[in-house]
């Protein structure tokens, strides 16, 4: 199993242009999720989905959409870039949303924009 | 809402010496703590989770925590550094929002191993 894969590893963008992050997982999990990482502020939830066809905003989803027409993938969309938003970026999935659920991280896509 | 502080942003240590990584939480009811760990340009790894039966959890690579309800802890100990644990540490809470649990991450602490 290749776990949670994301593409590109790397991303330079100019302010204004737009791009998608690429998530996909094969484990068969319902809860997929997106996180911005910045430097002192730990993981911050953009979006979420529980299912095709159900996504929902986390704490920080401005300049970002998401769509889950599958199971396995869960696209990030940038539709206007701005510097604010060079981060880190990281897709997770579950197999549920329990409290003491488990998840699963990619390895990260690292985008600056400028 | 529930929250999670790492007290230190950074700690070092020399290797084969024990490894303190603290955090501690704000919770209403009995919560469900993770650690995570980040290898350098890597994805995060769970080292271990607390869901309210032992208190003191074995996670992997040696490393375990202690569920301190009167101090509201959960810090990540390991007897022995060794290099290859030189990462960023993360503490996570696991809260309920709009219906659906959700993790909360705590700053991070990035431990470095000396030789």
């Amino acid at each position: 199993n290749a776990g949670v894969t994301q593409t590109p590893k790397f991303q330079v963008l100019k302010t204004g242009q737009s791009m998608t992050l690429q998530c996909a997982q094969d484990m068969n999990h319902e809860y997929m999720s997106w996180y911005r990482q910045d430097p002192g502020m730990g993981l911050r939830l953009i979006h979420y989905s529980v299912g095709a066809g159900i996504t929902d905003q986390g704490e920080v989803p401005n300049g970002y959409n998401v769509s889950r027409s599958t199971t396995e993938d869960f696209p990030l969309r940038l539709l206007s870039a701005a510097p604010s938003q060079t981060s880190v970026y990281f897709c997770a999935s579950s197999f549920g949303t329990g409290r003491s659920t488990e998840a699963f991280f990619g390895q990260g896509t690292r985008l600056t924009v400028v | 809402a529930q929250s999670v502080t790492q007290l230190d942003s950074h700690v070092s240590v020399s290797e084969g010496t024990p490894v303190l990584l603290r955090c501690n939480y704000s919770s209403s009811y009995s919560p469900s703590l993770f650690w995570y760990v980040q290898h350098p340009n890597k994805g995060l790894q769970l080292l271990l989770k607390y869901t309210s039966a032992a208190t003191l959890v074995k996670g992997i690579n040696g490393f375990e925590a202690e569920f301190k309800k009167s101090e509201t802890s959960f810090h990540l100990t390991k007897p022995s550094a060794h290099m290859s644990d030189a990462a960023e540490y993360f503490c996570v809470v696991s809260d309920l929002i709009s219906g659906t649990y959700k993790y909360i991450f705590g700053t991070g602490t990035r431990l470095k191993v000396l030789a």
